[in-house]
């Protein structure tokens, strides 16, 4: 079974401050890296993914670094608002896993 | 519909009686998926439907739980004999297929066993 680890549990950052969560991975094979959010009673979405052929991506506030060597890679929000605050799942995979494989999520609490 | 559906989207139930909980998936996706999710926790695999292949039933706890899929679109999850350890939040999501495409996800059942 795929290992998927994500730290930390929990985070609580100050507004404007960065957040930064990391996701740890076994395959070798995977090649998509995704991060999904969750706001409560929602379902989690798609909030941003990268492929291996770059290191980082970039959309706005959101960038994921990714880490090949170390089989890792993070998702760092900069100027964190209030409205960040959310849980957050990574979900790395590729085509020739069956299913997504979710880490075990990051609740993330931005305060004023 | 635009998105992934999801009805009821609430349901209270006595211990011990039957549920069935329904996903209407987007259209054009192969793959649907259920979750579990208690309150404040992570996400709980529970089956993983793949156009026609056999699903993975993997992550169904007991033989209460049971899913199917009828004509490649909507699925139903059966719990029966509910537990009051059942009550959680039911998701259902669906994509493309295979795990590096983006999965939808839908609003979710909440369910409660009294």
């Amino acid at each position: 079974q795929q290992q998927v680890k994500q730290s930390p549990q929990s985070l609580i950052v100050q507004k404007g401050g960065i957040s930064i969560i990391n996701c740890a991975y076994e395959n070798t094979a995977f090649d998509y890296f995704p991060w999904y959010q969750q706001f409560p009673g929602k379902g989690p979405a798609l909030l941003i993914a990268i492929r291996p052929d770059v290191s980082e991506k970039k959309e706005g506030r959101f960038t994921i670094s990714f880490n090949k060597s170390a089989k890792q890679f993070s998702l760092h929000i900069m100027d964190s608002q209030p409205g960040d605050s959310a849980t957050y799942f990574c979900a790395p995979g590729n085509f020739g896993n069956e299913k997504l494989t979710f880490g075990t999520g990051t609740r993330l609490t931005i305060i004023p | 519909g635009a998105g992934v559906s999801q009805s009821p989207s609430n349901k209270v139930t006595e211990k011990g009686k039957d549920v069935e909980l329904r996903c209407d998936p987007i259209s054009g996706h192969t793959a649907l998926y259920w979750y579990r999710q208690s309150l404040g926790q992570g996400l709980e695999f529970l089956i993983y439907f793949q156009g026609n292949s056999a699903p993975d039933k993997s992550g169904l706890p007991s033989d209460r739980f049971s899913a199917e899929r009828t004509g490649g679109s909507v699925s139903t999850l059966t719990i029966q004999r509910t537990q009051q350890e059942d009550s959680a939040v039911y998701l259902c999501a669906s994509s493309f297929g295979g795990a590096d495409t983006e999965a939808f996800f839908g609003q979710g059942t909440r369910l409660t066993v009294v």
